[in-house]
């Protein structure tokens, strides 16, 4: 069974930092891009970043360039979002997941975690 | 951009009922890259639709894709109680965006 555990979330001061984190587990994870997607409260879903299996492609969402930084690590199987400068907007729920098929780029999301909860606030 | 723009915003109907969700797109969505997800509240979104008509594993064949271009419909056959929850679209041709969701409540 495929399972991805989110972790890293809390409260956070504007123009602080935060890293994410992302266990996975029950697929060769090294074959497969990942996305982090994120949910503020009450609203609707924006990917927020992409990486692909040889982490060869990278995309970010305008709202967070330059800002965020998405790696992972293919020994451990885990899946990371460095997240710097944050902005009240950047409040919400985070969610990794994973990519349909095993190409790169763009794709449908088959698998989610259950998401890490990041509130930026004074 | 490629928005996507999910109507209604809110069904309301009842169990045993067929709904009938739209989402179109300000661009065509080639290779028919577009994905349905079902949320419940306090929960992540699962897949239930890709390729605007291919069923996620585990997806009951009360649900249904179609459309082509910039227009497409998740249809649910008869709703289940289980079937009350949000919905949203995604397109992932041109990098990846989501509709706002559709709230389908019980009537």
């Amino acid at each position: 069974e495929v399972q991805l555990v989110e972790s890293g979330g809390g409260l956070v001061q504007p123009g602080g930092s935060l890293r994410l984190s992302c266990g996975t587990s029950g697929f060769t994870f090294r074959n497969y891009a990942m996305s982090w997607i994120r949910q503020a409260p009450g609203k609707g879903l924006e990917r927020v970043s992409t990486i692909s299996g040889d982490t060869t492609y990278i995309e970010y969402s305008d709202s967070v360039k330059g800002r965020f930084a998405i790696s992972r690590d293919n020994a451990r199987n885990t899946l990371f979002l460095d997240m710097n400068s944050l902005r009240a907007e950047d409040s919400a729920v985070y969610y990794c997941a994973t990519h349909l098929g095993s190409g790169y780029g763009a794709d449908a999301f088959e698998v989610w975690g259950q998401g890490t909860l990041v509130t930026i606030s004074s | 951009e490629n928005v996507l723009t999910q109507s209604p915003g809110t069904l309301s109907l009842s169990t045993g009922e067929r709904a009938t969700l739209s989402c179109r797109a300000s661009q065509s969505v080639s290779f028919n890259y577009l994905a349905w997800y079902q949320q419940k509240p306090g929960q992540a979104p699962r897949l239930l639709i890709y390729g605007v008509s291919s069923r996620a594993t585990g997806v009951p064949d009360r649900f249904s894709g179609s459309g082509s271009g910039t227009d497409f419909t998740l249809t649910i056959s008869r709703l289940e109680p289980e079937d009350f929850a949000m919905y949203y679209c995604q397109q992932y041709a041109t990098s990846i965006t989501f509709g706002q969701g559709t709230r389908l409540e019980i009537k």
